[in-house]
């Protein structure tokens, strides 16, 4: 199957800093990429979708100011977290859906990453 | 109203035991279905898609009711591999709506 691949895996960063996640898709070429965020017991909670060389669409309530979401090519997304404050201390996980088909709206999950902001 | 509904759980069955969780959508022109498995601290995996017509895959069946728009998953045999978060996902009528259901766990118990 896809693999999406995502770095950091974790990060631990001071209040205030900016953090950026990179996420890859490794044999395929992504058209759509999405960012969740996943609180502990909570469900995925979608916060963008963002589709190569055009800006991301954010959900209600997703600062787009302080979540920068950049899709330049057709293998890799990055979403920025600006000024990280502890709340946003969350497990962000990517996803890529790509091909035509039947398998497009397949959407293909990386690892995630764990933010800790302290 | 929720786009997609799930009850939350958690169910805890023995092994060996069948279960079955519901997923109820609201929108009546989605188009696709699919149930992802989610392990603790993991990302979601694609289990299995929903058709129209119902499927299988080995002790795993899922099935399609548009009528009263839901969807199911059964598991047959449990396993205590199966413990894990189980999501319902629904495709809204543009193709780009993800909906995700907010997981129902499972637990199998020896």
């Amino acid at each position: 199957g896809a693999v999406v691949s995502q770095h950091p895996s974790r990060v631990i960063c001071k209040s205030g800093t900016s953090v950026k996640i990179e996420c890859r898709s490794l044999d395929f070429q992504a058209t759509t990429m999405f960012w969740y965020r996943q609180f502990p017991k909570q469900s995925l909670m979608l916060m963008a979708t963002s589709n190569e060389g055009s800006k991301a669409t954010y959900e209600q309530g997703v600062e787009k100011d302080k979540f920068l979401i950049n899709h330049a090519s057709l293998t890799l997304s990055t979403l920025t977290v600006t000024s990280a404050h502890p709340e946003d201390s969350s497990f962000y996980i990517c996803s890529a859906r790509g091909g035509t088909g039947g398998l497009s709206y397949e959407q293909y999950f990386g690892p995630g990453t764990r933010l800790t902001v302290t | 109203r929720k786009e997609v509904e799930q009850d939350p759980g958690p169910f805890n069955v023995p092994e060996g035991a069948t279960v079955a969780f519901n997923c109820t959508y609201s929108n009546s022109a989605s188009q696709s279905f699919f149930w992802y498995r989610q392990d603790c601290r993991k990302e979601p995996k694609l289990l299995m898609s929903v058709y129209s017509s119902g499927n299988e895959d080995g002790r795993f069946t899922a099935q399609l009711n548009r009528a009263s728009q839901y969807i199911s998953l059964l598991i047959r045999d449990s396993k205590l591999s199966d413990s894990a978060t189980y999501l319902c996902v629904v495709i809204g009528n543009t193709g780009n709506q993800f909906y995700f259901g907010t997981g129902t766990s499972l637990t199998v118990i020896p």
